[in-house]
């Protein structure tokens, strides 16, 4: 595809349940983002990715979120025992090198934790 | 520490009234500073970044180092301007884009 895409575009999860997000970079992008919107809270980082390796993982709130990336592509965020307070709209991005390109970003995932 | 402050949560102007979205920074180097725009149930896109100093859609933003600011400005606002609006700063080492709390822009007719 052209664009950033990110999937599902919507999750309802259950508290305590563990979830998966989805994003697929544009093709040839090596540097990837993860953002997390929450109502009246802007975006607040999460981790970076340069290639497969993540150099920055300072915004992940809890040892109950990972990230990962493979083949320098697809990167899977990974949130266990869900809380009510991860509810949120999770923002991927990717950009051509890490410094000096344009940030591509999806259309989010809307997670919300019932 | 890498800051982005966006003083005002919500800017309301009349249409072709001169409106100007706020943004000042802390960062300790030369960061690269950029404006993001979301319209409605749109994705976050880029709409100007100071390294290319253009125009785009007529909105205008320059660097002021001895100040840490990043202002945006377009002399005569449209309706198709409202949207929420986020300032960003990447550190000159490249890396993350830290972002500022955001701006909603809502111009009336």
């Amino acid at each position: 595809g052209a664009g950033v895409s990110q999937s599902p575009s919507n999750k309802v999860t259950e508290k305590g349940k563990d979830v998966e997000l989805r994003c697929d970079p544009i093709s040839g992008h090596t540097a990837l983002y993860w953002y997390r919107q929450s109502l009246g809270q802007g975006l607040e980082f999460l981790i970076y990715f340069q290639g497969n390796s993540a150099p920055d993982k300072s915004g992940l709130p809890s040892d109950r979120f990972s990230a990962e990336r493979t083949g320098g592509s697809v990167s899977t965020l990974t949130i266990q025992r869900t809380q009510q307070e991860d509810s949120a709209v999770y923002l991927c991005a990717s950009s051509l090198e890490w410094t000096r390109t344009e940030a591509f970003f999806g259309q989010g995932t809307r997670l919300t934790v019932v | 520490a890498q800051r982005v402050t966006q003083p005002e949560k919500l800017l309301s102007v009349f249409k072709g009234a001169p409106v100007e979205l706020k943004c000042n920074y802390s960062y300790s180097g030369s960061p690269e500073l950029f404006w993001y725009v979301q319209y409605s149930r749109q994705r976050l896109q880029l709409l100007l970044r100071h390294i290319s100093r253009e125009s785009i859609k007529g909105f205008t933003a320059d660097l002021n180092k001895g100040e840490t600011s990043f202002h945006l400005k377009k002399p005569f606002a449209q309706e198709e301007d409202s949207a929420m609006y986020y300032c960003a700063l990447r550190g000159n080492q490249g890396g993350k884009l830290i972002f500022g709390q955001g701006t909603e822009l809502s111009v009336k007719p």
